[in-house]
Order: structure tokens, then sequence, then C-alpha cells
């Protein structure tokens, strides 16, 4: 079955700066992959997604990119500010079931 | 619209009990997921539902576990009995069925946190 692994596990970056989060999945036949956002004490949030027929989407300071060759795709935040601090969660899936990564926890210092 | 809803968002039991968990999804949501979200892991699919039938209940510990979506709408999991490393928090989510949204996007509810003491 699909397995997906997400680096790094914990990200500090300063506010105003960029963070990125990598993702690789094993499954060739995947071809829907979703970003989600989780706060304490919520459920993820869909954030962003992105689909095989696409290399890179961008919404706003969020954008996703993906390299189907190498199975790989990642999470761009741009100008980051305090309230992007969560835990974030990459999957993978054929439609379903998603398979999670485990997470990576975002931390925006001001 | 409102979105997932799930109840309650606490629980306490003692190992051995057992121990019921709600869903309501949003409306007009064809597919409900349940998925269990161990502390520093990402949610791990328990069982999918399609209207009032199961679509995959592969990873679900049907020993123990069962749930059910009797009219398609509102759906229960259950745990019976309970053992401490089902401590976790149990999420729920769903999905439309295409007619008028994307059969892709997943929306979670809040969850429902269990401790097994």
């Amino acid at each position: 079955g699909e397995n997906v692994e997400q680096h790094p596990s914990t990200l500090s970056v300063q506010e105003g700066d960029s963070a990125v989060i990598k993702c690789t999945y094993s499954d060739s036949a995947s071809n829907y992959f979703p970003w989600y956002k989780q706060e304490l004490g919520k459920g993820p949030q869909l954030i962003i997604d992105i689909r095989s027929n696409v290399g890179e989407k961008k919404d706003q300071r969020i954008a996703v990119t993906l390299n189907k060759t190498a199975k790989h795709f990642s999470l761009h935040i741009t100008e980051t500010q305090p309230e992007d601090s969560a835990v974030y969660f990459c999957a993978a899936s054929i439609i379903t079931p998603l398979v999670f990564g485990k997470g990576t926890r975002l931390s925006v210092i001001a | 619209e409102a979105g997932v809803a799930q109840s309650p968002r606490y629980k306490i039991i003692e190992k051995r009990q057992s121990v019921a968990f709600w869903c309501n999804p949003i409306s007009g949501h064809a597919t409900l997921y349940w998925y269990q979200q161990i502390l520093g892991q990402g949610p791990k699919l328990l069982i999918q539902f399609q209207n009032n039938g199961v679509v995959d209940d592969s990873q679900l510990p049907k020993d123990r576990f069962s749930a059910e979506r009797l009219k398609g709408v509102d759906s229960t999991l259950k745990i019976q009995p309970a053992k401490l490393e089902d401590s976790a928090v149990y999420l729920c989510a769903s999905s439309s069925s295409g007619t008028s949204g994307s059969l892709y996007e997943q929306y979670f509810g809040p969850g429902t946190r269990l401790t097994v003491t």
C-alpha cells in the first residue's frame, strides 16, 4: 500500500521568512496530494491540494509543487505569519483513502 | 455551510469499558470517513462509507470496533471493549458525491479525544 514520508518533523522560522515542507510517496498510481493544517484541539483543515496532471499550484502565500518522476511534493509558505504556526500534514491517494505523513510542527517566531 | 459535527469532544473511560462517538457530515456529502489519530502521528483511516454502505474497513479492528451509518447521513463509531492503546483522537470526515463538489476533498470535524485509563 501507499506510504508517505514527511520532513522535517519540526520547523522554526522567523516571521516573514519562507517555510518549506517536503513529502515523498511510494505508490506511483497516487494522483491526489492534499495538504492539511491542524491547530491545537481542532480537526485538520484542507489548505491546498494538487492533482497529478498539474506540476504546481498557488493560492496567495501558499504553493504546492509535485514531481511525479521523483514521487515527491512540497508545500511552500511565503511571508510567514504567527498564525501560520500549526502542524501541517501531507497526504497522498488515488481519490481515497488518504494516507497521511506524520506531520510537521511549524513555529513562526515573531 | 455547516461543517462536520462530532460529539462528544472529550471522553475518558477505563479499559474494558465501551464508548461510542457520533458524527454528522456536511449536508449532501455521500461519503463519510472515520480516522484514528494517535498523538504525534497523522490520521489513519478506520472505515469509509458511501451512503450507508461500507467501502473500506480493512484497517478497522473488527474484534472491538464497529461503525454504522444506517440512513446514509449520521454515523456512530463504537469501541467495545476499549484498550489502553485506543487512546487517540477520532476524526470524522466527509466528501461530496461529485455532483456538487470534488470527489477528492475531505473535510474534517473537530474530533473526539478519547483517553483510556
